[in-house]
């Protein structure tokens, strides 16, 4: 069975330090990895995408990497704001209609 | 919410009783997902469509009933509303293979 594993469950970090978020996943063939930022409240938005073909990708202040062989991905986040506090969470497609979604780690940056 | 809308926003009803979500979009686009988000659990596929009138079930689909009749709505029904439905529903629109932009949600309680 296709699974998506995310660590930490939750993190509390402070405002101005980096973090990293991990994923794991078992899902075959593997199409392409995806993370998400969610607010609470709202609705998942794209954080970045990535293939197999790719071993990083960077949005801002946030930087994802992915390991194909290991199948790990991870989510690193510089010098935090207070707006970075959300849920991320880590989707992996094996090339079907239907995505396998982490459960996410909910993230808290204190002032 | 990059051109989704989702109704209604929220939703309180008793269990037996036939609902319907709307989801409506303006960018034209030929796939359109249903998931729900529940505590403890990734975001899952409840149904997807591939264009009008197109439509195929997702990993968690018994109770659910979707209809697509023009490319910007995607309707999601529960013919008869159980307890175990109450959740949050998000539409989203995309490809599996890239980017999937998501509504806002629906927050629907069934008692």
């Amino acid at each position: 069975k296709n699974q998506v594993e995310q660590s930490p469950q939750s993190l509390i970090i402070l405002e101005g330090k980096n973090c990293t978020l991990q994923c794991n996943y078992t899902v075959s063939p593997f199409s392409n990895l995806r993370w998400y930022k969610q607010d609470t409240g709202r609705g998942p938005v794209s954080l970045t995408i990535m293939t197999f073909s790719e071993n990083t990708k960077s949005n801002g202040r946030y930087t994802a990497t992915l390991d194909a062989d290991t199948k790990q991905s991870s989510l690193h986040i510089t010098a935090s704001q207070l707006s970075d506090s959300a849920s991320y969470i880590c989707v992996v497609s094996e090339g079907s209609y239907i995505p396998t979604f982490g459960r996410g780690t909910s993230l808290i940056v204190h002032p | 919410d990059a051109g989704i809308t989702q109704s209604p926003r929220h939703k309180v009803t008793e269990t037996g009783t036939p609902v319907t979500l709307r989801c409506h979009q303006t960018e034209n686009h030929r796939y359109m997902y249903w998931y729900r988000q529940d505590p403890g659990h990734g975001l899952r596929l409840i149904h997807y469509s591939y264009g009008v009138k197109d439509t195929d079930k997702g990993e968690v689909s018994d109770g659910y009933s979707v209809s697509r009749s023009k490319t910007e709505d995607f309707l999601l029904t529960l013919e008869s509303a159980t307890s175990s439905q109450t959740s949050v529903y998000f539409c989203a629109f995309g490809t599996n293979t890239d980017t999937q932009y998501f509504g806002p949600g629906t927050r629907l309680t069934v008692l």
